[in-house]
């Protein structure tokens, strides 16, 4: 079955500053990359997705980077600000009539003033 | 208002108990997933039904059961075979290949 990493487990960057979080997965016919962001006994939202026929998605200050060939995706979070703290999770599934996410073991992300 | 509603948020289980975790959702989802949140482990899959009086398991189906009799509900049963069932559960439901909504969740403690 897929089998993701996800690198850094804890990320501390200042205010402003730009955080980037990787994630690999083992199955190539993997087309479907969610990020999700986990507040402090909160649920999972979903903060962005990109989908295999694409390389690179933005969202204001959010951007998810594709990399088919090597089997890289990333989470880059520009100009952070102290709400941006919290634990992001990446995800990865084959879409379609039996997807289920197989989720990385998750970034702790903490945005320091 | 649409969502996906767990109950109960806190649950404390006693030795050789089963108790149930409820999801309940609104969206017309025809997916539903548990997963078990453990601090430093990330989620991983329970349990997951794609249809209506369909279900398969997970990574880490052994101690727990379901049941997808209407498309609204996907109850979990932590079971007295579950031997370390103390953890976050998390529901989730989605349509076919999108991303998931996710549940507040449900605390499970063993007293």
């Amino acid at each position: 079955g897929e089998n993701v990493e996800q690198h850094p487990s804890t990320l501390s960057v200042q205010e402003g500053d730009s955080a980037v979080i990787k994630c690999t997965y083992s199955d190539s016919a993997s087309n479907y990359f969610p990020w999700y962001k986990q507040e402090l006994g909160k649920r999972p939202q979903l903060i962005i997705d990109i989908r295999s026929n694409v390389g690179e998605k933005k969202d204001q200050r959010i951007a998810v980077t594709l990399n088919k060939t090597a089997k890289h995706f990333s989470l880059h979070i520009t100009e952070t600000q102290p709400e941006d703290s919290a634990v992001y999770f990446c995800a990865a599934s084959i879409s379609g009539t039996a997807s289920k996410l197989t989720f990385g073991t998750g970034t702790r992300l903490q945005v320091t003033l | 208002d649409g969502g996906i509603t767990q109950s109960p948020k806190y649950l404390f289980r006693k030795e050789g108990q089963n108790v149930t975790l409820s999801c309940e959702q609104n969206l017309n989802h025809d997916a539903m997933y548990w997963y078990r949140q453990d601090p430093g482990q990330g989620l991983r899959l329970i349990y997951y039904s794609q249809i209506v009086n369909d279900f398969q398991k997970g990574d880490i189906a052994e101690g727990y059961s379901v049941s997808r009799e209407k498309k609204e509900s996907f109850p979990l049963t932590v079971t007295s075979a579950q031997k370390n069932p103390t953890a976050f559960y998390l529901c989730a439901s989605s349509f076919t290949g999108d991303g998931y909504t996710f549940g507040s969740g449900t605390r499970l403690t063993v007293v």
